[in-house]
């Protein structure tokens, strides 16, 4: 069982649906990060919580530690946020582990 | 633009063959990680180093090895090349001291290893 599921692996959405991508680690972490990976594999951060929410232009991200989960919104979602979305954690001293990534694409 | 880069882009090899993977990580980070994206995959923990040293492994072999520069430069070295090792390589940096804290991680554009 991977230490980091996420949920929904692929998503198709119209232009303007608002969006909700889903993450769930079995221990509990110091950090959650959510990343996004465009085609050709550059990774870019997106995130970084320990807890609450965070808020950046229409991507919001939130985190329940007791529930070990953490959601990736995205408001008013343009073709142009289609990726691959990436929760990653970090269980230990060593580097972070990912989940296999939910596959976003938003159609005009 | 996160200022870590990485080369070659691409890169070619037949099986049994040895290749270097290069990472200049952001200025100022002293610890940088490596991860291999399959196909298909989120990216799989090979290994970290902080101030030139490993800090931790992932469950790869020992012909998966690392060094890291006082430039803060890195390289990864995979031996003895086999057909799964077709792959995304990555390499991040951060400026935190390796697990001690969280950190933000900034990922160079990876490089993509094809072995024939």
């Amino acid at each position: 069982k991977n230490e980091v599921e996420q949920s929904p692996q692929n998503l198709t959405a119209q232009e303007g649906e608002f969006i909700t991508i889903n993450c769930s680690y079995s221990v509990g972490i110091s950090a959650l990060h959510w990343l996004q990976q465009h085609p050709g594999g550059g990774i870019v951060s997106l995130f970084m919580l320990s807890s609450g929410k965070k808020k950046h232009g229409r991507l919001i991200a939130t985190i329940n530690i007791q529930e070990k989960h953490s959601s990736l919104h995205i408001t008013a979602s343009h073709p142009r946020d289609s990726a691959v979305y990436i929760c990653a954690v970090r269980l230990s001293a060593d580097g972070l582990t990912f989940g296999k990534g939910t596959h976003l694409i938003i159609q005009p | 633009e996160t200022g870590v880069t990485q080369s070659p882009t691409h890169l070619i090899k037949t099986r049994g063959q040895q290749v270097t993977l290069r990472c200049s990580s952001q200025s100022g980070h002293n610890t940088v990680s490596w991860y291999q994206q399959a196909l298909g995959q989120g990216p799989q923990f090979i290994f970290q180093y902080y101030r030139e040293e490993e800090n931790g492994r992932g469950n790869f072999p020992p012909r998966f090895s690392g060094l890291q520069f006082p430039n803060y430069s890195s390289e990864l070295n995979v031996n003895a090349l086999e057909l799964d090792d077709s792959a995304l390589y990555l390499c991040a940096s951060s400026d935190g001291l390796a697990g001690d804290r969280p950190d933000t991680q900034y990922f160079g554009p990876g490089t993509r290893l094809t072995v024939l």
